[in-house]
């Protein structure tokens, strides 16, 4: 157990549909990032919070959003999905008081859109 | 925006065999982390180097940052099946979030 947890573990939805993917960072861990790993790519970086802001913005879809809460847990909201939107989303977190602090990630949700 | 290459893609080796994956940048970094996936796992932080030319070993891993930290390498030195899996270098934006590189998948057989 890395302490970064994700839910759910898996999902299997439909094209066109709208779903939350959930994340509780590390205790003591103030940003939270967000990362969509595809079959045939790497890690690409969709969004970071730190304390509840928006910090930074990688390749995030429009159709995509993301916030996070006071107690910290961040949530990923993907809408209008795509066959293309199927791929393990993958939460990190990090103390985000240092220069640049190693991340922890969570095991992950595997989206299926169908 | 950034982009940090690794090579190779992929390599397979027998145990025993050592194993080198390198990473390149166009851009000198600030610092440099490494990064192991396990099959089916999650991306887990392994080291993380700051200074020129900095070398750290963890037992049979060797962890380089080149002298101009635009290149950093990964050696493992007689692989064993543990050793299975993608690794990552990554490296952060101005903003602090990692770019991740695109990986090196490790199989190792006996």
């Amino acid at each position: 157990d890395s302490g970064v947890t994700q839910t759910p573990k898996h999902l299997i939805t439909a094209t066109g549909q709208r779903v939350t993917l959930r994340c509780s960072p590390r205790s003591g861990d103030l940003s939270v990032y967000w990362y969509q790993q595809s079959l045939d790519q790497g890690l690409q970086f969709l969004i970071q919070y730190y304390n509840g802001e928006e910090r930074a913005k990688g390749n995030i879809l429009e159709r995509f959003s993301a916030q996070q809460f006071p107690d910290l847990h961040s949530e990923l909201n993907l809408s209008s999905l795509e066959l293309g939107d199927s791929a393990l989303y993958f939460c990190a977190s990090s103390p985000g008081t240092g220069e640049v602090d190693g991340y922890t990630f969570g095991s992950g949700t595997r989206l299926t859109v169908v | 925006g950034q982009q940090v290459m690794q090579i190779p893609q992929y390599q397979h080796v027998q145990e025993g065999e050592d194993f080198t994956t390198y990473c390149n940048s166009s851009t000198t970094l600030s610092n440099i982390q490494w990064y192991k996936q396990r099959p089916g796992g999650h991306p887990v932080f392994l080291i993380q180097l700051v200074k020129s030319g900095e070398v750290k070993k963890q037992k049979r891993l060797t962890f380089q940052f080149g002298e101009a930290k635009k290149n950093s390498s990964l050696h493992i030195t007689a692989t064993q099946t543990t050793d299975v899996g993608t690794y990552f270098c990554a490296a952060p934006t101005a903003g602090r979030e990692l770019t991740f590189g695109t990986g090196t998948r490790l199989q190792v057989t006996l």
